[in-house]
């Protein structure tokens, strides 16, 4: 079973700067995809950026990056120039393979505080 | 075009009621997830379906819960006689292909007095 794991329940950022969520994760297969998700207060889960394992280029959407290390399993996330409305939780994901669906495995989630 | 829309976005039900979840996926869309999360967790896969056909419900308790996607009309999640430990916010997801992204509802939160 692939396992995510985010080892940073909190951080904090003040607004402008840039901040990097880590997330490592287990698997012993070698296609797959990586999310980081957020979920505002409302709770409503929100796509951020995805990335696919067969990619050596990581992927970028905006002021969010991702440092993808596929041997070390790693897959942080920086979000550069933090915004008041960035504060959120913060959900890395793993989506596995199987012949029955693709369902995501998630973190337990790193809460952003964002200070002015 | 509309989210995926849930309904209702609160239930509260007493300790042996059932509750019942629905899911509008997006137009277009015939894959739903639904996923669970409890307090200060993150999200856990329950069921996977197509229309008309339940794909894979590994992450689906085997008692009280089933899951149903008809041909017409929303995908429902239901529990039957629910108990306190099944308190928690309930998301679906839909996706317009087997590898296409998910995309999610705003939840159903359950909770049991």
């Amino acid at each position: 079973a692939q396992t995510v794991t985010q080892s940073q329940p909190e951080m904090s950022v003040q607004e402008a700067e840039t901040v990097t969520l880590s997330c490592t994760y287990d698997t012993s297969e070698s296609d797959y995809y990586l999310f980081w998700y957020k979920q505002p207060p409302s709770r409503q889960m929100i796509l951020v950026i995805r990335q696919e394992a067969y990619k050596q280029q990581n992927a970028t959407e905006n002021r969010f990056s991702v440092n993808f290390q596929k041997a070390a399993k790693s897959f942080s996330l920086k979000i550069s120039d933090s915004q008041l409305g960035d504060a959120a939780m913060y959900f890395c994901a793993y989506r596995r393979y199987s012949n029955s669906g693709y369902a995501l495995n998630f973190g337990k989630g790193t809460s952003l505080l964002v200070t002015p | 075009n509309a989210g995926v829309m849930q309904n209702p976005r609160h239930l509260v039900r007493r300790r042996g009621q059932e509750a019942r979840l629905r899911c509008s996926p997006m137009k277009g869309h015939s894959h739903v997830y639904w996923y669970r999360q409890l307090p200060e967790e993150g999200l856990k896969f329950m069921v996977y379906l197509q229309k008309e056909n339940i794909i894979d419900e590994s992450g689906m308790p085997k008692e009280r819960f089933s899951a149903e996607f008809p041909k017409e009309g929303p995908s429902i999640l239901r529990i039957q006689q629910v108990v306190r430990g099944d308190s928690a916010a309930y998301f679906c997801a839909s996706s317009p292909q087997l590898e296409g992204p998910q995309y999610f509802g705003p939840g159903t939160r359950l909770t049991v007095l």
